[in-house]
């Protein structure tokens, strides 16, 4: 079974510009979270989506947003990029338990999207 | 924000010992699992217990956890140079029903041959 895949691997963006990374989960896997990884700041968690709703968000303006298609595919977007954006994004996708109705606690991630905003 | 601490930030060892990395966390939490990262690559899932357990173990990992504590600790046993990586432990908060992660910062470990 293919793991999880994030594209593209490596972006150079500008200040002042926006940007999207992809996310494609686990095949069954209906839950998809996001995470910033800086020297500074460490793992900080962005959002997470389970059938194409936000169920948490973490503490980042609203610059950050997200989506999850009903393929459960997800998305992030950055608008207005400022150097301190510049990050290791991880996205990570949970298996959804049919006895449970929700996601299972273990989290598989994705490679990242190293972001570099000069 | 990170849930907690984790000690020691950065360890040396040589191939064959033992590596215990320890992990404190702040809240009431459902599980606690570690993680570990090569070199600013992906993140991969070594553990998890839950938070009415004590012990688990897997392959060369051992990890404890005390909720009167709030902390646990992750054993490496015979380490191997393959195992020189960070390693992260990551909390669920008990009062939140998504899968939102919070973790520490961190231990590199370095295993020489």
């Amino acid at each position: 079974k293919a793991g999880v895949t994030q594209t593209p691997r490596y972006l150079i963006k500008t200040r002042g510009q926006q940007v999207t990374l992809s996310c494609s989960p686990i095949s069954g896997h209906r839950s998809v979270s996001w995470y910033q990884q800086t020297p500074g700041q460490g793992l900080q968690f962005l959002f997470e989506y389970f059938s194409e709703t936000q169920r948490n968000k973490g503490n980042f303006p609203g610059r950050f947003s997200g989506r999850q298609f009903s393929n459960s595919r997800s998305e992030m977007n950055v608008s207005t990029l400022e150097l301190g954006d510049s990050a290791l994004y991880l996205c990570a996708s949970s298996l959804f338990s049919i006895s449970t109705g929700t996601s299972t606690d273990t989290q598989y991630f994705g490679p990242g999207t190293r972001l570099t905003v000069l | 924000s990170q849930q907690g601490e984790e000690d020691p930030q950065a360890l040396s060892i040589q191939e064959g010992e033992n590596a215990t990395m320890n992990c404190s966390y702040k809240t009431s939490i459902n599980n606690l699992q570690w993680y570990r990262q090569n070199s600013g690559r992906g993140l991969v899932h070594l553990i998890l217990i839950r938070s009415n357990e004590r012990e688990k173990h897997s392959g060369r990992l051992r990890v404890t956890l005390d909720t009167s504590k709030k902390s646990s600790s992750l054993l490496i046993t015979a380490s191997r140079a393959a195992d020189t990586a960070s390693y992260f432990c990551a909390t669920a908060d008990y009062n939140n029903a998504g899968n939102m992660l919070t973790f520490g910062g961190g231990t590199r470990l370095m295993v020489k041959p």
